[in-house]
């Protein structure tokens, strides 16, 4: 059964603060790592698709990077407003199997 | 471009009923997954249909049935609700169902089982 984690589960920042979570992945069979934001009362909102080792990709005040090879993403937000209070979910695909979530990483940002 | 859309939003059934959620996808997409999610868990995957065929099933009771009709509307079939089948389902559409492509989500359907 694959694993996808995510970490901190909560997080409370100021507004203004740059922060950062993690998403750990098996390591093996790799083949792409999905980025979603979840708002209340919304739909997941898609921000990253990676497949590459080492890449890095940026929306806005908003960055990912990956290693396939240690089974790991980073999610960055410079400057957090308090509109980027969300659910930040990550998924894993192994290619010949649907997505695996994480459980997320709950964000608040407090004016 | 409309986006994925869920009927109902909301509803309340009784143990042992069954019920049917439908999901209409972004126009062109051929693709569609259902999702579960209950309080505490991530998104659990319950099916994918692409082409009106059952591409990929997830670890789900038999009491979870899904189809596809050829305009790539999709439905979900529940019989014998539980009360632990109280969640949020989603459903997602991509164009080819590549594991690289973006989903796009709908907004769910709320359901409630007393």
């Amino acid at each position: 059964i694959l694993n996808v984690e995510q970490s901190p589960q909560s997080l409370h920042v100021q507004e203004g603060d740059s922060t950062n979570f993690t998403c750990s992945f098996p390591s093996s069979n790799f083949y792409a790592l999905h980025w979603y934001r979840w708002e209340t009362a919304k739909s997941p909102e898609a921000l990253f698709v990676m497949t590459l080792n080492g890449d890095e990709k940026k929306k806005g005040r908003i960055s990912a990077t990956l290693n396939t090879k240690e089974g790991y993403s980073y999610l960055y937000i410079k400057g957090s407003q308090p509109e980027d209070s969300a659910t930040y979910l990550c998924a894993f695909n192994s290619g010949n199997t649907p997505l695996v979530f994480g459980k997320g990483t709950r964000l608040s940002v407090i004016a | 471009k409309a986006g994925v859309t869920q009927t109902p939003r909301y509803l309340i059934k009784t143990r042992g009923q069954q019920v049917t959620l439908s999901c209409s996808p972004i126009s062109g997409h051929r693709s569609v997954s259902w999702y579960q999610q209950t309080p505490g868990q991530g998104l659990q995957f319950l099916f994918e249909y692409f082409s009106e065929t059952q591409r990929n099933k997830g670890n789900f009771p038999g009491r979870f049935s899904g189809r596809q009709f050829s305009n790539s509307r999709s439905e979900m079939n529940v019989s014998t609700l539980e009360l632990g089948d109280s969640a949020l389902y989603l459903c997602a559409s991509t164009r080819g169902g590549g594991a690289a492509e973006t989903q796009y989500f709908g907004p769910g359907t709320r359901l409630l089982v007393l």
